[in-house]
């Protein structure tokens, strides 16, 4: 089955500075890599997904690229604020199965 | 508004004593699903549904029931629990893309 490694556990960044999270990922079938948020106190929700038949997608500030021959793919923050901290999780799975495998988790803090 | 609700939102409770922890979803989502969340571990899924009355055991099923009556309603049940379940529950359903996340039990077994 699918196996995804997420790195680093925790990333500490100054407001304003970029932060990079890297997750690998095992099953060569899987062909959707979603990123969820997770906020104090709250469920983890979506906030980008990429497809494998394309290689980097942006939405404002936040970016993921993927490469799928290396079977690793990022989440990329810009000019990050103090609401963007939270547990960020990466997942693979196929887009039609159900079976989501999950990172461990990467708890982001931007300090101001 | 579209969401995943679960109650309750915060239990403590003691070893053996039975509990059930509710979760509802006003998506008409066909897949439901529970995980639980530990830290280093991520999310780890207990149990699924694929549709009523079909359901299936995930990575950590063990000392956990589930039942799916209704579309909507997904309850995880404990008959009893222990210690080693004190964690942070999520409920979720699922379109054939996104998953919608509950807002999360976080359960303590004393």
């Amino acid at each position: 089955g699918e196996n995804v490694e997420q790195h680093p556990s925790t990333l500490s960044v100054q407001e304003g500075d970029s932060a990079v999270i890297k997750c690998t990922y095992s099953d060569s079938a899987s062909n959707y890599f979603p990123w969820y948020k997770q906020e104090l106190g709250k469920g983890p929700q979506l906030i980008i997904d990429i497809r494998s038949n394309v290689g980097e997608k942006k939405d404002q500030r936040i970016a993921v690229t993927l490469n799928k021959t290396a079977k690793h793919f990022s989440l990329h923050i810009t000019e990050t604020q103090p609401e963007d901290s939270a547990v960020y999780f990466c997942a693979a799975t196929m887009y039609n199965n159900n079976d989501m495998r999950f990172g461990a988790g990467t708890r982001l803090t931007v300090k101001p | 508004e579209a969401q995943v609700t679960q109650n309750p939102r915060y239990l403590i409770t003691v070893t053996g004593k039975k509990l059930t922890v509710t979760c509802s979803q006003n998506m008409n989502h066909e897949y439901m699903s529970w995980y639980r969340q530990d830290p280093g571990l991520g999310l780890r899924q207990i149990y699924y549904s694929m549709n009523v009355e079909v359901t299936d055991k995930g990575d950590v099923p063990e000392g956990y029931k589930v039942s799916r009556k209704e579309k909507r309603n997904f309850p995880l049940i404990l008959e009893s629990p222990s210690p080693n379940q004190t964690s942070l529950y999520f409920c979720a359903s699922k379109t054939p893309g996104e998953q919608f996340f509950g807002p999360g039990t976080r359960l303590t077994v004393l």
